[in-house]
């Protein structure tokens, strides 16, 4: 079984500022992980991914993840948030062994960027 | 060139209607996956198909029917529309293999009035 949990449901930051998002992962399996993004009435795009080769994971438009197996977290994070940010973000795990993608959402954090 | 891409975008309806969504990807993927996402954002998925064959299929009324004509197509049918179906349904594909990501459509919102 696998399970996500992303710990905040709101997020709000100023512009300029650091941007954490957290997440929490439970796997029976060493896991990929990703974290996607949303921008209202818009469909997912991916942000990054984990899939056991390095622990910190560059992403698209400044955003990294860390992965931590002793902490089973992959938090995102991003040294200044723009207004653009202002989305609603899901951190995701799947089974790497599995045939397919078994893509298992969070409940999503919406990030809220103010000038 | 849109990569997955799903018909209609919004859908407003009648209850107890028959309704069909469309999706189709050019990525050349194996897997396709119907999501369903509810009014509190949350997604789970609903059916996964690789090469035209069922491999997911959650706990889904049976008023849904997917079919797939061929790998790069994935069609929703939903048979006697409910109140409670309406939410916004996400096409998706990728490569075989779990640690591969989801390319996503842009959503059908479906609206059962």
């Amino acid at each position: 079984a696998q399970s996500v949990t992303q710990l905040d449901s709101h997020v709000s930051v100023s512009e300029g500022t650091p941007v954490l998002l957290r997440c929490n992962y439970s796997s029976s399996y060493s896991p990929s992980l990703f974290w996607y993004v949303q921008h209202p009435n818009k469909g997912l795009q991916l942000l990054l991914k984990y899939t056991s080769a390095a622990t910190l994971v560059k992403g698209i438009n400044g955003f990294e993840a860390e992965f931590k197996k002793s902490e089973t977290s992959f938090h995102l994070t991003k040294p200044s948030a723009h207004m653009s940010d202002a989305a609603e973000y899901f951190c995701v795990v799947s089974l790497p062994n599995s045939g397919y993608s078994t893509l298992t959402f969070g409940k999503g954090t919406m990030l809220l960027v103010s000038p | 060139d849109t990569a997955v891409s799903q018909t209609p975008k919004y859908l407003v309806t009648q209850m107890g209607n028959d309704k069909s969504i469309k999706c189709e990807q050019n990525l050349g993927h194996d897997t396709m996956y119907w999501y369903k996402q509810d009014s509190k954002k949350f997604l789970k998925i609903m059916f996964s198909y690789n090469n035209k064959e069922l491999i997911i299929n959650e706990t889904v009324p049976n008023r849904f029917s997917p079919k797939s004509p061929d790998k790069a197509h994935l069609n929703l049918h939903i048979n006697s529309l409910e109140l409670g179906d309406s939410a916004v349904y996400f096409c998706a594909s990728s490569q075989a293999g779990g640690s591969q990501e989801a390319f996503f459509g842009q959503g059908t919102r479906l609206t059962v009035v």
